[in-house]
């Protein structure tokens, strides 16, 4: 079964400054991976995907994310970080579903926060 | 990106009685949509996947007689609470499978059971 970690519940950045949030994985066969955006009673929103190709993906909003098979991570980025990025960030890796197709886990998330 | 609504987007029902979620791919003919219940500040929790024109697949312990999926058409999946309960109460999440491996994501539905 797959799974992914989200080491912390919450991250605090300057605005202007540089963002990373963090995402381990654990998937038997190649990984997809993904980040989400999730706003206050809000769906998610997709940011990026690694499928396969080049380790720095890059994405909606400015964010990128690498992807480290060796660390088996996939860790969020920003080079510079805005008031309007704080949201909730869910990393997730796609797997397979109960009798067949694909499904998403979900990290726990991390709640990002970015202050003037 | 895709366009997928929810409705309602917010419930408030009595204890012992069903509530309806409609979630509609608005520009994309979905074959699969699934099914996701978050707690607060916790992550997201897959329930089913609804397959059009044939039953939902339920993940480990879920319930398939109280959390009922109907996928009737490939633009429309409902999900019916019966009998809802305070344990219920949630914010239930769908999606819709685009292929490309990306899921697109519904607004969400805030579901209070009192």
């Amino acid at each position: 079964a797959q799974s992914v970690a989200q080491p912390e519940d919450q991250v605090n950045v300057a605005e202007g400054n540089p963002l990373t949030v963090k995402c381990t994985y654990s998937v038997s066969g190649n990984p997809y991976l993904f980040w989400y955006v999730q706003y206050p009673n809000r769906g998610l929103q997709f940011l990026l995907k690694y499928i396969t190709g080049d380790n720095l993906v890059k994405g909606s909003y400015g964010f990128e994310a690498e992807f480290n098979k060796s660390q088996t991570s996939f860790h969020l980025k920003k080079p510079s970080a805005l008031v309007s990025d704080s949201a909730l960030y869910f990393c997730a890796v796609r797997g397979l579903v109960t009798g067949g197709g694909n499904k998403l886990t979900f990290g726990t998330g991390t709640q990002l926060k970015v202050e003037l | 990106g895709a366009v997928v609504s929810q409705h309602p987007s917010r419930v408030i029902c009595k204890s012992g009685t069903s509530v309806k979620i409609e979630c509609r791919s608005l520009d994309f003919q979905a074959t699969t949509m699934f099914w996701y219940r978050q707690f607060p500040k916790k992550s997201l929790m897959l329930m089913a996947t609804s397959n059009e024109g044939s039953k939902a697949t339920y993940e480990q312990g879920v319930e398939k007689d109280k959390f009922l999926i109907n996928h009737a058409s490939l633009t429309l999946s409902t999900l019916t609470v019966t009998s809802a309960h305070p344990e219920d109460s949630s914010f239930y999440i769908c999606s819709v499978d685009r292929g490309h491996y990306e899921q697109y994501f519904g607004p969400g539905t805030r579901l209070t059971v009192t």
